[in-house]
């Protein structure tokens, strides 16, 4: 199966350590989005590349979260000095094309689980 | 600003019983509309989408959807479900940058 991987699947940490996930989308996808879903809501929009540009971010993203996709390939989400309020369900999606009505493709997610 | 209302946070239904989970969008853009279905522990799939054209799409599993541009609806169906519909179902709406902006979702349970 080539669908979008997410690695890991579940993650448990302590308050104030920095976790790092990571983003493998379809191969020929270009842009890549970054969700967090929390429980009982729906994912909300985090960040979005097309191929290496990250082109925009929502509010969400504090300066404790950094996303990367070197060579327009993986990604890779960095939460800094984690906080229980980070605590949630990370999703990423891929999908082809430049356009609006593009069907996003969503990997299984990373839960993150902050002590 | 785009957003979605997704009216019902639960719907339980027997099983081969029909269907409708409501969503009400608000966009100030030309409205490109999806639903998906997330079941537990999984990520989410696409059952289905609205472009333009017919009104009226259908989708995997059975599932159908009617765009109301007048009533600004997006609601999905099913003329009769099964146990495996059991799941969480989430209605978005493209954004002017790309993102797409989710309901908080309706869980489905199906009663055997």
């Amino acid at each position: 199966d080539t669908g979008v991987s997410q690695d890991p699947r579940h993650k448990i940490t302590k308050r104030g350590q920095n976790v790092t996930f990571r983003c493998d989308p379809i191969s020929e996808h270009n842009r890549l989005y970054w969700y967090r879903q929390t429980l009982g809501q729906g994912p909300e929009f985090l960040t979005y590349f097309q191929n290496e540009a990250q082109l925009e971010k929502s509010r969400l993203l504090s300066d404790r979260f950094s996303a990367e996709r070197p060579k327009g390939s993986f990604s890779t989400l960095e939460i800094q000095r984690t906080e229980q309020g980070d605590s949630a369900m990370y999703l990423c999606a891929s999908s082809l094309g430049r356009g609006r009505h593009n069907e996003q493709f969503f990997g299984p997610g990373t839960r993150l689980t902050v002590l | 600003a785009q957003s979605v209302t997704q009216l019902d946070s639960q719907v339980p239904v027997f099983e081969e019983a029909p269907v409708e989970l409501r969503c009400n969008y608000s966009s100030s853009v030309s409205v490109y509309l999806f639903w998906y279905v997330q079941y537990p522990n999984q990520g989410l799939q696409l059952l289905l989408k609205y472009l333009s054209g017919s009104t009226l799409v259908k989708g995997i599993n059975g599932f159908e959807a009617e765009f109301n541009k007048s009533q600004t609806s997006f609601h999905l169906r099913k003329p009769s479900v099964h146990i495996s519909d059991t799941a969480e179902y989430f209605c978005a709406v493209s954004g002017t940058g790309n993102q797409f902006y989710f309901g908080t979702g309706t869980s489905l349970t199906v009663i055997p």
